[in-house]
């Protein structure tokens, strides 16, 4: 167990469905971060929320909704995504934005039919 | 614009040798570089990190190896082990900001 949780770990949706996928820190960790991970691509930071805020967007698309309730949970909100947003979704977290330890959770594979 | 570029994309070795994957980077403000380590259906996971007033740093059977002048840092892995097969990934950040990840390696070790 890694301390970072994600779920679904595998999930499958239309281009007109809504879905989210969820992430939990048992860490105590402030910060958390959104990447995705393409095959032969580097790791693409999409969001950061340190203390609950969002410090960063990485000019991803709107139909990529992101939510930090608290500092233990972040959500990505999906709507109408492409096939070329089918990716592995990581979730990670640090003790603050300036941590230099990331832990990651394992993801959720996401395809886009 | 890709700040760590990472090479090879893969890498098989045999057994008890040695895998050695480099990594570049642009931003001479860089002052942490660590590397990660993914097995399939995990998330990436911290190996080991090095900053760059040191020239090499070793745990166990891994070693960074730093050229600062070069702009360069490479991992080695010793005594390669099918245990190692997995993606590595090295990460540059500088200052408060977040890792900048290169494109990884998938490392294959033959029995």
């Amino acid at each position: 167990e890694t301390g970072v949780t994600q779920t679904p770990r595998h999930l499958v949706m239309g281009m007109t469905n809504k879905k989210s996928l969820k992430c939990e820190q048992h860490l105590g960790h402030n910060a958390m971060y959104w990447y995705k991970q393409s095959a032969k691509k580097p790791l693409e930071l999409m969001f950061v929320y340190n203390f609950k805020e969002q410090t960063e967007n990485n000019s991803v698309p709107s139909r990529f909704s992101p939510e930090c309730p608290n500092s233990s949970h972040l959500f990505l909100h999906l709507h109408t995504l492409q096939p070329e947003d089918s990716a592995l979704y990581l979730c990670a977290s640090s003790q603050d934005e300036g941590g230099r330890s990331y832990t990651f959770g394992s993801g959720t594979r996401l395809t886009v039919v | 614009q890709q700040q760590v570029k990472q090479s090879p994309q893969s890498l098989i070795v045999q057994k008890g040798g040695i895998s050695i994957i480099n990594c570049a980077y642009e931003n001479t403000a860089f002052d942490y570089f660590p590397w990660y380590q993914q097995f399939p259906g995990k998330g990436p996971a911290l190996l080991i990190a090095i900053r760059p007033d040191v020239s090499e740093k070793k745990e166990g059977r891994f070693t960074i190896s730093f050229n600062k002048s070069a702009k360069q840092f490479s991992l080695h892995i010793m005594d390669s082990q099918p245990g190692d097969s997995a993606t590595y990934f090295c990460a540059a950040a500088y200052s408060a900001r977040q890792l900048t990840f290169g494109s990884g390696t998938q490392l294959t070790v033959l029995p």
